[in-house]
């Protein structure tokens, strides 16, 4: 299947300060990237729904200037954690969606980011 | 807003025993998706289904899209210890950029 790279795969920070968490496809352009968190033996939690050379659309209760993001090219999107706080401590995910791939719908996920605040 | 069902939250099950789960919505998928997820991982497209009806297998995996459009199963046939996660179903309503709907998995243990 097709490949999502995300990095790092794990990250400890003070508080206060940001994190920036990169995602990339790489056999694939996409157009849209979706940010997730995932608390412990929890499902994934759609954070924001990334697109390319546009702004990103947060879900209900998820701050956006807490949590930027850019989609500046069809292969890369970042999430940065702004001034993070132990709360923030999570397992951050990021998926694309293949648009060439059978139905367009089928999405890759990365490996994920555990975020430490400290 | 949309939810899909997945139970129970774990499952036991022995090596080489075969075991199904299922996966219910209230309203209708354009496309449902399998995921398995190992801990500290990202999760893993298992199976994609896209047609009513539509029976799809990976290896001992095979999953099917419901006639109804409001449930798909996933089968894991002769189990091996590398079967255990958590599997996740996926579904997506409409079009290509629609979010993805996720069930809240399915923690599979497998007895050697």
């Amino acid at each position: 299947g097709a490949v999502v790279s995300q990095h790092p795969s794990w990250v400890i920070c003070k508080s206060g300060t940001s994190v920036k968490i990169e995602c990339r496809s790489l056999d694939f352009q996409a157009t849209t990237m979706f940010w997730y968190r995932q608390f412990p033996k929890q499902s994934l939690m759609l954070m924001a729904t990334s697109n390319e050379g546009s702004k990103a659309t947060y879900e209900q209760g998820v701050e956006k200037d807490k949590f930027l993001i850019n989609h500046a090219s069809l292969t890369l999107s970042t999430l940065t954690v702004t001034s993070a706080h132990p709360e923030d401590s999570s397992f951050y995910i990021c998926s694309a969606r293949n648009p060439t791939g059978r139905g367009g719908t089928e999405a890759f996920f990365g490996q994920g980011t555990r975020l430490t605040v400290v | 807003g949309q939810q899909l069902n997945q139970s129970p939250q774990s499952m036991f099950i022995q090596e080489g025993e075969d075991v199904s789960m299922n996966c219910t919505s209230s309203s209708i998928f354009n496309t449902w998706l399998w995921y398995k997820q190992d801990p500290g991982e990202g999760p893993v497209l298992l199976i994609a289904l896209y047609k009513a009806g539509e029976l799809t297998s990976n290896g001992r995996l095979t999953a099917q899209f419901g006639i109804t459009r409001k449930d798909s199963f996933l089968n894991i046939s002769a189990s091996i210890p590398s079967d255990v996660g958590i599997y996740f179903c996926a579904g997506t309503p409409t079009g290509a950029n629609s979010k993805l709907t996720f069930g809240k998995g399915i923690t599979l243990s497998v007895r050697p």
